[in-house]
């Protein structure tokens, strides 16, 4: 069975903090998707990363940056010198190959404090 | 921006009404999707769409049905709500290429009381 775990419900900092938010996931097929989102207090969800199980190779973006190692069977995610608008709820999914069905995680709430 | 749209945004409903959730895409994408969000389980899997008149069940599908009559057009219908659909539903579409591999593109959601 798929299965994406978000461990931490709520994270708080402060503006300039950096944050990592954890998502472990777990899947017996050798070709799968992980995906992050993010979910702004207004409602809508923004597609921010897709990773392939063949390609750990980290990545960055700007301020954020992400980890994929398939050891730990984690793709956790980095926000540096978090702002404000940083806070919303970020999602991590999972898609195993030859099923369009996404496995989501509960989600962590982070909110960035001025 | 993807182009999706959802209507209504708001609904507030009474327990055995039939509610339809309408969503609309301009960017021909070939599959389309249905998520209901709650809190403590993320996002979940009611419908998806393949095609034109080709639809199959995702984990949460007891209680609500779905028609494709037009590849830009999902409907999510309930055929008697009750309170335990009270949640924000999303639409998401994704163009149709290599299973699981496709990045899903989201519209605003509609948020639904059942009372």
């Amino acid at each position: 069975a798929q299965k994406v775990t978000q461990a931490q419900t709520e994270i708080s900092v402060v503006e300039k903090e950096d944050v990592t938010l954890d998502c472990v996931y777990e899947t017996r097929d050798t070709t799968y998707y992980l995906f992050w989102y993010k979910q702004p207090p207004s409602g809508e969800l923004v597609f921010l990363i897709r990773r392939n199980s063949f390609d750990e190779q980290n990545e960055i973006s700007g301020r954020y940056s992400w980890n994929f190692q398939k050891s730990t069977s984690s793709f956790n995610f980095t926000i540096t010198a978090s702002q404000v608008v940083d806070s919303a709820v970020y999602f991590c999914a999972l898609a195993t190959s030859g099923t369009y069905k996404y496995i989501f995680g509960t989600g962590t709430r982070l909110k960035v404090l001025a | 921006d993807a182009g999706i749209t959802q209507s209504p945004r708001h609904k507030v409903t009474e327990t055995g009404t039939p509610v339809t959730l309408r969503c609309h895409q301009t960017e021909n994408h070939r599959y389309m999707y249905w998520y209901r969000q709650d809190p403590g389980h993320g996002l979940r899997l009611i419908h998806y769409s393949y095609g034109v008149k080709d639809t199959d069940k995702g984990e949460v599908s007891d209680g609500y049905s779905v028609s494709r009559s037009k590849t830009e057009d999902f409907l999510l219908t309930l055929e008697s709500a009750t309170s335990s659909q009270t949640s924000v539903y999303f639409c998401a579409i994704s163009e149709g290429g290599l299973a699981g591999s496709e990045t899903q593109y989201f519209g605003p959601g509609t948020r639904l009381l059942v009372l």
